[in-house]
């Protein structure tokens, strides 16, 4: 299969927590890699891994995978989250990669 | 500091072909992947394809007829062609590096560490 899903929106007040899903057979097999994208901004690498974070991301946010569906979560979210954020891996042949639709992040 | 840049023209006529170089600068492009991402406007990325050291590249299947991806490693650079273009592949184009690692158990995974900031191509008459 070839398909990653994202819900389309999520909202999370300032300083709460907010978990973002993507589904997909591949994520049974290979680790997602999360994006994080601002408006006319390149996407950014904000996670990778079983739970890796590069450098000069910070530390509220988090990953995991169960099964099917890999997770991002925000602990605290801060104003400067609000952004398109993207789930990414291999398809099931591991010769192709894949995003996820994307989830619009609003900060209220 | 790696860096990416992405270069070629703004605008293609249907039907002709879009090309494009991505520069590396600070690194090699030796023992990288290296791939192709394009966002049309207002909408999702989408994963057009990647090349390793000339010998391995793979294409987005539902691209493969129309892309080719191709490495220069004397200049540092990988370009893109996209031939016979419409006006649904008016995007922003990034180039982006693909890191390929294995876990503790020895399966292999991929992310996107780097990235261009991306060339918007345009597909007009």
């Amino acid at each position: 299969s070839s398909e990653l899903t994202q819900d389309p929106a999520v909202s999370v007040a300032l300083g709460q927590a907010v978990r973002i899903t993507c589904q997909g057979d591949s994520l049974r097999s290979y680790y997602a890699s999360w994006y994080q994208q601002k408006p006319g901004q390149a996407p950014v690498l904000v996670l990778y891994g079983r739970n890796t974070r590069p450098s000069g991301i910070p530390d509220r946010f988090s990953g995991s995978t169960s099964g099917d569906i890999a997770s991002l979560t925000i602990t605290g979210a801060q104003a400067e989250d609000e952004a398109d954020y993207y789930c990414s891996s291999r398809d099931t042949s591991a010769k192709h990669s894949v995003f996820g639709s994307g989830t619009k992040v609003t900060v209220l | 500091q790696v860096r990416l840049r992405e270069s070629g023209p703004g605008l293609v006529k249907p039907s002709e072909t879009l090309s494009l170089t991505c520069t590396v600068s600070g690194g090699s492009i030796s023992s990288y992947y290296w791939s192709w991402i394009r966002q049309s406007p207002g909408k999702g990325l989408e994963w057009i394809g990647y090349i390793y050291n000339s010998g391995d590249i793979n294409y987005n299947p539902s691209l493969k007829s129309r892309v080719t991806i191709s490495v220069d490693t004397s200049k540092n650079q990988v370009s893109l062609n996209l031939i016979s273009v419409t006006a649904a592949d008016t995007a922003v184009y990034y180039c982006a590096r693909d890191v390929k690692y294995s876990d503790s158990s020895g399966y292999y995974h991929w992310y996107f560490d780097l990235w261009g900031r991306g060339t918007l191509v345009t597909v007009s008459s």
